[in-house]
């Protein structure tokens, strides 16, 4: 049973405006959440994360948003650029098993000019 | 430079041949672990160590060993491989558990 749940296989937006990404968990353990990025031929690369303590976090473009009462989290990306294009993975890892962590199914973001 | 390396890149073997894939972290970390990844279901953890001599079962380690008897390197094996352990697999460390570092994949076919 898959845990973290990404329901968009594929977000196409335009250069210049937002891109949301959407994950849903069910795991009321879970902690702490992080995004992946990851280009075709490479390992993902770790992007942003936030703890469950909060209900955001920012870095540049990048802003995670967690929703706890829903057991939602978005990562909003703005502007979004050509080099943003790739698969976005949600994660996350629970309070009683830090080595262990759950992804979703990942989201592949396509940004146009 | 900070890198995790895995072997090798690609590989094609038959079924029931036993394989080692290696994997080497240069950072000191404590955490390592093993993902596979499969269309449709994202990466799914195989095994991961939380040090040298501990290591506990992820989501699919069925058909998969591992071992951590240096901090640096954590390989996985496939005792006797199936078709349906044809996948992308990586290999990835860190300090907490959660802020990965990946390597850049093995693909394996398993024939």
């Amino acid at each position: 049973d898959q845990q973290v749940k990404q329901n968009s296989p594929s977000l196409s937006v335009q250069e210049g405006r937002i891109s949301i990404l959407n994950c849903d968990y069910t795991n009321s353990m879970f902690d702490y959440f992080l995004w992946y990025k990851k280009y075709p031929a490479e390992g993902p690369t770790f992007l942003i994360s936030i703890s469950s303590i909060k209900d955001k976090n920012e870095d540049g473009r990048f802003t995670v948003f967690l929703n706890k009462s829903a057991k939602h989290l978005s990562l909003h990306i703005v502007p979004s650029q050509p080099g943003d294009s790739a698969v976005y993975f949600c994660a996350a890892r629970g309070l009683d098993s830090w080595g262990k962590l759950q992804f979703g199914a990942g989201t592949q973001v396509v940004v146009t000019p | 430079e900070a890198q995790v390396t895995q072997n090798p890149r690609y590989l094609i073997t038959v079924t029931g041949k036993k394989l080692t894939v290696t994997c080497s972290q240069n950072m000191n970390h404590e955490y390592m672990s093993w993902y596979r990844q499969d269309p449709g279901l994202g990466l799914r953890q195989i095994y991961y160590s939380m040090n040298v001599e501990v290591t506990d079962k992820g989501d699919v380690p069925e058909g998969y060993k591992v071992s951590r008897k240096e901090k640096r390197n954590f390989p996985l094996i496939l005792e006797s491989p199936s078709p349906n352990q044809t996948s992308l697999y990586f290999c990835a460390s860190s300090f907490s558990g959660a802020e990965a570092f990946f390597g850049q994949g093995t693909r394996l076919t398993v024939v």
